[in-house]
């Protein structure tokens, strides 16, 4: 089975400073490693994914992820934070072995980040 | 930039009633899913659909729910008998094809409430 954890519930930032959003996962084969962000009143935004390759992925708005595969890390990165980055943060993931069909993603609970201007 | 649309934005029932939401994918897009959130909680998925029929369902999917696609733009969740533990945001999301790892889109979901 495959699961994904994002330890905090909440992350705090100052405007301008870098900021990390850390997610944790676990499959039985190799990841796709997935983030999405939610606006208030949004659906979930696609950010970025990672599937093979360079460890360290650029995404939209300035969003990078790294790929640790002896930690089963995919943090989520900003150099610098801006006030509109706040919103969920989920992180998500697939195991590539999960079987002809089965393409459903598994979510972390989500992470709000809240950057102050 | 093409989007998942959902109907209603919020739904109020009362238990044993059925509902039925309502979703359009993204026009050129072949693969369709239905998730929920549970308040407080994480996105579980709940089924997947594919060439008219499911492809994929997980353990909450039982013979209470099912899924439709009446036509070419809509897909349709429906809730034969609605319970209170079905209070929860459904969001569906669609995706150009599945064998690759295409992301996918996800609707802006319907607040499910049950009274």
């Amino acid at each position: 089975a495959q699961s994904v954890a994002q330890p905090e519930d909440q992350v705090n930032v100052a405007e301008g400073n870098p900021l990390t959003v850390k997610c944790t996962y676990s499959v039985s084969g190799n990841p796709y490693l997935f983030w999405y962000v939610q606006y208030p009143n949004r659906g979930l935004q696609f950010l970025l994914k990672y599937i093979t390759g360079d460890n360290l992925v650029k995404g939209s708005y300035g969003f990078e992820a790294e790929f640790n595969k002896s930690q089963t890390s995919f943090h989520l990165k900003k150099p610098s934070a801006l006030v509109s980055d706040s919103a969920l943060y989920f992180c998500a993931v697939r195991d590539i072995y999960s079987g002809a069909g089965s393409y459903q993603l598994t979510f972390g609970k989500g992470t709000k980040l809240s950057v102050i201007p | 930039e093409p989007e998942v649309t959902q109907t209603p934005s919020h739904q109020v029932t009362q238990m044993g009633q059925e509902v039925i939401l309502r979703c359009v994918p993204i026009s050129n897009h072949l693969y369709f899913y239905w998730y929920r959130q549970i308040l407080g909680q994480k996105v579980e998925f709940l089924v997947s659909f594919y060439n008219n029929e499911i492809s994929e369902k997980s353990e909450i999917f039982d013979d209470q729910f099912s899924v439709e696609r009446p036509d070419g733009s809509n897909f349709t969740l429906k809730i034969r008998s609605t319970k209170l533990e079905d209070s929860a945001m459904y969001f569906c999301a669609s995706s150009e094809a599945a064998g690759q790892p295409y992301e996918q889109y996800f609707g802006p979901g319907t607040r499910l409430t049950v009274t």
